[in-house]
């Protein structure tokens, strides 16, 4: 299985400040990687696939990069809704897993 | 517009089976893409359980071995996953989800608001 670690596990920012999350896998992933936000008590929501696309209708405050097993999502300016976690997923290959998550709070 | 709704039991005994369906509503099933399904323990991470595209191949997670199968009717437009002798272990919040492939990466791009269920006697 390939192993996704997510760095940190939690942080503490303020509105305005540029944040960013990092996920390591333990072999390439070909890119076959996504960043999904989740907030309490909701479902998680995708923000970017295959590494760097932008799904439709998210900020562009949030860009993905990255290539082979190391990948970054970036929130360039943290808003207030934005305080959430994140996951990454790596969809590559069987079982397709995610990291454990970054909870980005205040 | 798509969206996907979770249904099933909010509480299974041990050893028996666990039991849920994913109505989709604004998409045929049969139209394209693959369903899955995604589970939460409570406080803890995302895991995946398996997918299942409409021409037939399915991929499950090998941690839940020959536990899980999930089944496309696609007369009804719905999805259904079904989790065998279950334990406390398998007590979270189960996510069904549309999976896409696009920009050479596979991704839920859509989900469903999440059903708890809790295994317990």
């Amino acid at each position: 299985d390939i192993q996704m670690t997510q760095s940190p596990s939690s942080l503490s920012a303020s509105v305005g400040d540029r944040v960013t999350i990092t996920c390591r896998a333990t072999q390439s992933t070909n890119n076959y990687l996504n960043w999904y936000q989740q907030k309490p008590g909701k479902a998680p929501k995708v923000l970017i696939y295959g590494a760097s696309s932008l799904q439709s209708g998210v900020p562009s405050r949030f860009s993905g990069s990255g290539t082979g097993a190391d990948f970054t999502l970036t929130i360039s300016s943290l808003q207030p809704e934005d305080f959430a976690t994140y996951f990454c997923q790596q969809t590559y290959s069987t079982p397709w897993t995610f990291g454990h998550g970054t909870k980005v709070e205040i | 517009q798509l969206q996907l709704q979770e249904s099933g039991p909010g509480l299974v005994k041990p050893w028996e089976t666990l039991s849920l369906t994913c109505t989709v509503s604004g998409y045929s099933i049969s139209a394209g893409h693959y369903w899955g399904w995604i589970r939460q323990p409570p406080g803890k991470g995302l895991e995946w359980i398996g997918s299942k595209h409409h021409g037939g191949s399915a991929y499950n997670n090998p941690s839940l071995r020959s536990r899980v199968t999930i089944s496309l009717d696609t007369s009804k437009n719905q999805f259904s996953l079904k989790l065998n002798s279950v334990t406390a272990a398998d007590t979270a919040t189960y996510y069904c989800a549309r999976g896409d492939y696009r920009a050479a990466s596979r991704v839920y791009d859509v989900w469903g608001q999440g059903t708890m269920v809790t295994v317990s006697s």
